[in-house]
């Protein structure tokens, strides 16, 4: 059963422009959310949050836009560069759990 | 941010052997560690919780006697995988987490069995 889904196994954009990562969750208990950026062999680094109290949460060429009556999240990467090429997980957690449940990730390649 | 260290980060071993990971927070005391395994272009799949000085909270289809996970200092958490078999080749991922914050991750081990 996964609780987090992320649909979009890759995306490719150019260099520049704005990178959309989307991710969709089912269980209403989750209340705080996470974007997790890796790479292969590595461990995962947090990006960013949003507790369920907020709609939009910004850093720098990062925002997180939260949905709560579509359970939906999505990262916008603005303007997009080569070293974001990586893989982003969304996570999240919620309620008495304190582990996160994390998506399948998307690949991200940002093209020259 | 936090530094998670893992050891090895990747080791090959025989069919039937056991295998031990470290996994370190450097720059702060965890009180909980978490373990992660991942397959090729899958998610982080948890396996178990453990918090310092007591025994680790293993997900639902995870052998117990098979990933032997101790938590014996705030600082250090050991995976051992044992008597591995082919299968159990994979990332594993150890995370830690001080209190109820952040959590950080280490690099991860790769674990290939022959």
């Amino acid at each position: 059963d996964q609780q987090v889904k992320q649909n979009s196994p890759s995306l490719s954009v150019q260099e520049g422009r704005i990178s959309i990562l989307n991710c969709d969750y089912t269980n209403s208990m989750f209340d705080y959310f996470l974007w997790y950026k890796k790479y292969p062999a590595e461990g995962p680094t947090f990006l960013i949050s949003i507790s369920s109290i907020k709609d939009k949460n910004e850093d720098g060429r990062f925002t997180v836009f939260l949905n709560k009556s579509a359970k939906h999240l999505s990262l916008h990467i603005v303007p997009s560069q080569p070293g974001d090429s990586a893989v982003y997980f969304c996570a999240a957690k919620g309620g008495t759990a304190s582990k996160l449940t994390f998506g399948t990730g998307t690949r991200l390649q940002v093209t020259l | 941010g936090a530094v998670v260290s893992q050891h090895p980060s990747w080791v090959i071993c025989k069919s039937g052997t056991s295998v031990k990971i470290e996994c370190r927070s450097l720059d702060f005391q965890a009180t909980t560690m978490f373990w992660y395994r991942q397959f090729p272009k899958q998610s982080l799949m948890l396996m178990a919780t453990s918090n310092e000085g007591s025994k680790a909270t293993y997900e639902q289809g995870v052998e117990k006697d098979k990933f032997l996970i101790n938590h014996a200092s705030l600082t250090l958490s050991t995976l051992t995988v044992t008597s591995a078999h082919p299968e159990d080749s994979s990332f594993y991922i150890c995370s830690a987490r001080r209190d109820l914050g952040e959590q950080y991750f280490g690099p991860g081990t790769r674990l290939t069995v022959t």
